[in-house]
């Protein structure tokens, strides 16, 4: 059970706008902890896609935005192409877990 | 372009060491950054397991402490892992990572390619 919560799968046609979720409690992303996004293409390791909640790395297409309210947070992905199926994992970090960085339990992302 | 690279065996005995070692290029080890390892069990997800800043400071994660060992070697510009008493649980594939930034706001920016260590008899 991760101290992240995503749901397992979402999917979605070419084209179209996802959201993923990444729900935590008032030790993590409730406390302001920044929240961060990667993601994991098969057979690869895992990549940065959205630092301190909202910022793309270079290189990052501007298809790919993240939110962040209250305990939750949300990676919405625009214009949903064939090579944006992978699994994405939100991670934070905790204060009631000595100091962790948490991960949540990642959501496989389906182009229909 | 910063690269890591871990290198170890890739099959442990149960109750045996795991030993992993992150070499590190394109940085420097003593940075202002965080040397993190991860891992990810076959099919499952992500899970953090500790790190080190270039002064020696470590944080592991609850889950693994007391079995687990995180150093650094600046003459090499590489760090390790060490993990004792090692059981089927702790299959996975092992990353080594860079964290960007200080305290809670770090984020993984660079990581390596990952390495499978299997325990099993």
């Amino acid at each position: 059970q991760s101290v992240l919560t995503q749901p397992p799968s979402v999917s979605g046609a070419p084209g179209q706008r996802v959201t993923i979720s990444c729900t935590g409690s008032g030790s993590n992303i409730g406390a302001g902890y920044d929240v961060h996004w990667y993601q994991q293409l098969p057979g690869t390791a895992p990549k940065l896609l959205i630092s301190g909640n909202t910022n793309r790395p270079s290189g990052v297409p501007d298809r790919f935005s993240g939110s962040k309210s209250g305990t939750s947070a949300s990676l919405a992905i625009t214009g949903l192409q064939a090579e944006d199926e992978a699994e994405y994992y939100c991670q934070s970090y905790d204060s009631n877990l000595s100091g962790s960085r948490v991960f949540g339990g990642g959501t496989k992302l389906t182009v229909l | 372009q910063v690269q890591l690279q871990e290198s170890g065996p890739g099959l442990v005995k149960p109750s045996g060491t795991l030993s992993l070692t992150c070499a590190v290029s394109g940085d420097s080890i003593s940075s202002r950054n965080w040397w993190i390892w991860v891992r990810q069990p076959p099919g499952k997800g992500l899970e953090w397991i500790g790190e080190i800043f270039h002064s020696g400071t470590t944080n592991y994660s609850p889950s693994l402490f007391g079995r687990l060992t995180i150093s650094v070697d600046k003459s090499k510009n590489q760090f390790s892992l060490t993990l004792n008493s090692v059981t089927a649980a702790d299959t996975a594939v092992y990353y080594c990572a860079r964290g960007l930034g200080l305290g809670s706001t770090t984020c993984l920016n660079f990581w390596g390619q990952g390495t499978l260590v299997t325990v099993s008899s």
